[in-house]
């Protein structure tokens, strides 16, 4: 059970797109369509933004999108805009009912 | 509206044991499978288990596994966790969750464990 891989850190000035990437294996991410992406602000509880892979939910601005490939899973966040400065996690179902989270992304809008 | 109201937080002895509850209300909690996750202020989220509806899948993080139990009681739409040997490193804010589609749709606004010596 080992944590999916995050970078610490991603910047973009508004209006532009950034991409997070989220790397595991094939026994996680590799191995199911069951990567979710969650948002969180500070003292704040987590926000799904993405599940399934590349599944909005209702609420969530066409501006988030996820998408997969091989072991690693992406969520990319078009048209920035100071709002989405915010905590990212990605989390993926690794079988034998058991799920994993990323380390987090900080994501910084400049 | 859905909510997940958690208690049952607070300051604990290591080697102590403490029960977290989850109170659920707005959508029926016997068709939802539900999560319990946590985090260190400050740090990232740590899934810890997870629960089917009827309560007989279940799965465990390897670093609470055969320490923490999770439970429901589908009557009082109410979800457990039931920890002992509690240690420093289980220190944090637990958050309960219900699942859709295997993510955490709705979420609680968390209760703090800590543990001390």
């Amino acid at each position: 059970q080992s944590a999916l891989t995050q970078p610490p850190s991603a910047s973009g000035s508004p209006g532009q797109s950034v991409t997070i990437p989220c790397t595991g294996t094939s026994s996680d991410v590799g191995g199911h369509d069951y990567v979710s992406w969650y948002q969180q602000y500070p003292g704040k509880a987590p926000k799904l933004m993405i599940s399934q892979v590349s599944e909005r939910p209702s609420g969530v601005p066409d501006r988030f999108s996820g998408s997969k490939s091989g072991n690693t899973a992406f969520l990319t966040v078009s048209g920035l805009q100071a709002e989405d400065e915010a905590d990212y996690y990605c989390s993926s179902y690794a079988g034998n009912e058991i799920f994993v989270f990323g380390g987090g992304t900080k994501l910084t809008v400049l | 509206e859905v909510q997940l109201v958690e208690s049952g937080g607070g300051l604990v002895q290591t080697g102590g044991s403490l029960r977290l509850s989850c109170a659920a209300s707005g959508f029926t909690f016997s068709n939802h499978w539900l999560h319990w996750v946590r985090q260190v202020p400050g740090k990232g989220l740590v899934w810890v288990s997870r629960i089917n509806p009827d309560g007989t899948r279940i799965g465990y993080a390897d670093s609470v596994k055969g320490r923490f139990t999770i439970s429901r009681d589908n009557a009082k739409s109410t979800l457990y966790l039931q920890m002992n040997s509690l240690r420093a490193e289980d220190t944090a804010v637990y958050f309960c969750v219900r699942e859709k589609g295997a993510a955490g749709l709705h979420w609680g606004r968390g209760t703090l464990v800590t543990v001390s010596s």
